[in-house]
């Protein structure tokens, strides 16, 4: 069974405070790694996908990479607007379609 | 920027009933999802939907959940007799392609009473 764990499950940080978020993940052949942001009440909001080691990939104050056993977003330098959930999902080997998330990091940015 | 969306926002029910979660997928895609957040819990796959037939569901979708793409722009999830644990958020999410990145309805939130 596929799974995926983030850390840690609750951030603070000082506007300006770089720190990074992390999603290890367990499944049989990764097809796809995908961040999402979700702020209370909404839905998630596509950020990036990622498909193979190496990877990387950028918007803005976010950076996310990708090993074959984690990934990363890094956040440089946030905003309080940055403050949300960041969720990671998965798409494994053995489905085309299921997307499997974690439990998601609570980042909070204090002015 | 084209968007999925969804209706209603907040629907209340009673025990039993049947409710209907309706959705607009982005209209250049053709794959559809059904997820549902349990409050405080991860995201949940329920069905994904291409070419007018269900590819995968989950454990969660037995029998008293159904899919149907009614006309070329709605994708209904029905549930047959609600029951308390179905109280969930509720996403709609399309992809252009298998595989491709999936972008997500704002929700409907259900609760049953």
């Amino acid at each position: 069974e596929d799974q995926v764990t983030q850390s840690p499950e609750a951030l603070r940080l000082q506007e300006g405070e770089s720190s990074s978020l992390n999603c290890s993940y367990t499944v049989s052949g990764l097809r796809g790694l995908f961040w999402y942001r979700q702020d209370p009440g909404k839905g998630p909001e596509f950020l990036f996908t990622l498909y193979s080691a190496g990877e990387e990939k950028e918007k803005e104050r976010l950076k996310a990479t990708l090993t074959k056993k984690e990934s990363f977003l890094h956040i440089t330098a946030p905003k309080p607007e940055d403050s949300a959930t960041y969720l990671c999902a998965v798409l494994s080997g053995g489905s085309n379609y299921k997307l499997t998330f974690g439990k998601g990091t609570l980042l909070t940015v204090n002015p | 920027e084209p968007e999925v969306t969804q209706t209603p926002s907040h629907q209340v029910t009673q025990m039993g009933q049947e409710v209907i979660l309706r959705c607009v997928p982005i209209s250049n895609h053709l794959y559809f999802y059904w997820y549902r957040q349990i409050l405080g819990q991860k995201v949940e796959f329920l069905v994904s939907f291409y070419n007018n037939e269900i590819s995968e569901k989950s454990e969660i979708f037995d029998d008293q959940f159904s899919v149907e793409r009614p006309d070329g722009s709605n994708f209904t999830l029905k549930i047959r007799s609600t029951k308390l644990e179905d109280s969930a958020m509720y996403f709609c999410a399309s992809s252009v392609i298998q595989g491709n990145e999936q972008f997500f309805g704002p929700g409907t939130r259900l609760t049953v009473l």
